[in-house]
């Protein structure tokens, strides 16, 4: 299957910073990418779409001006969590989908202390 | 609003044995459906799939049936190994022939005993 890249696979950040996370197509041009917000023991949960060149749509109850979405090419997305606190942590995983299946990163264990 | 649900959180059983996940879906629009394997720090691993227009795909070791009279998909899976302990879910998409924007399961942890 394709490959989705997705780094860092996990960080540690002070409260207050900025963190971004990186989800990279390898071997396929995704013209859509959807970014999940996975706490422990639960399921994974949509927090935004984003298409190549457009702006995300952000499913309801997600900060857009918290996470910054920037799907700039059609290998690459960016999650950026600003101004992070320690009720952000959680698992982030990304998404990518070509004309049909989608295909999910590794993930990105966010701690903020 | 609709949702994905799943009978069972947990379910252990013996190295050899066959292994059922079961989820229910509420959501009557869905015609695409896939489970997901998901083991600890990792994400979602693609198993198999399932159109509405089937009632039963295979696939290595894999079975997932459909009965979309009462909303109900299941995972089968055959001589379970170590291997296959991990959260598995299930995923609907509403969105004929694609499978792009998907509403997860709660998930199931299979434990495989020794």
């Amino acid at each position: 299957g394709a490959v989705v890249s997705q780094h860092p696979s996990w960080v540690i950040c002070k409260s207050g910073t900025s963190v971004k996370i990186e989800c990279r197509s390898l071997d396929f041009q995704a013209t859509t990418m959807f970014w999940y917000r996975q706490f422990p023991k639960q399921s994974l949960m949509l927090m935004a779409t984003s298409n190549e060149g457009s702006k995300a749509t952000y499913e309801q109850g997600v900060e857009k001006d918290k996470f910054l979405i920037n799907h700039a090419s059609l290998t690459l997305s960016t999650l950026t969590v600003t101004s992070a606190h320690p009720e952000d942590s959680s698992f982030y995983i990304c998404s990518a989908s070509g004309n049909t299946e989608a295909f999910f990163g590794q993930g990105t264990r966010l701690t903020v202390v | 609003g609709e949702s994905v649900g799943l009978h069972l959180p947990t379910l252990s059983v013996q190295e050899g044995d066959n292994s059922i996940i079961n989820c229910a879906y509420s959501n009557s629009a869905s015609d695409y459906f896939i489970w997901y394997k998901q083991e600890s720090g990792k994400g979602p691993q693609f198993i198999i799939d399932i159109r509405s227009n089937m009632d039963k795909r295979q696939g290595q070791r894999v079975t997932v049936l459909l009965n979309k009279t009462v909303k109900h998909l299941s995972l089968q899976i055959a001589a379970t190994q170590p291997g296959d302990s991990a959260v598995y879910f299930c995923a609907e998409n509403p969105s004929s022939g694609s499978a792009r924007q998907l509403t997860f399961g709660s998930g199931t942890q299979l434990t495989v005993l020794p």
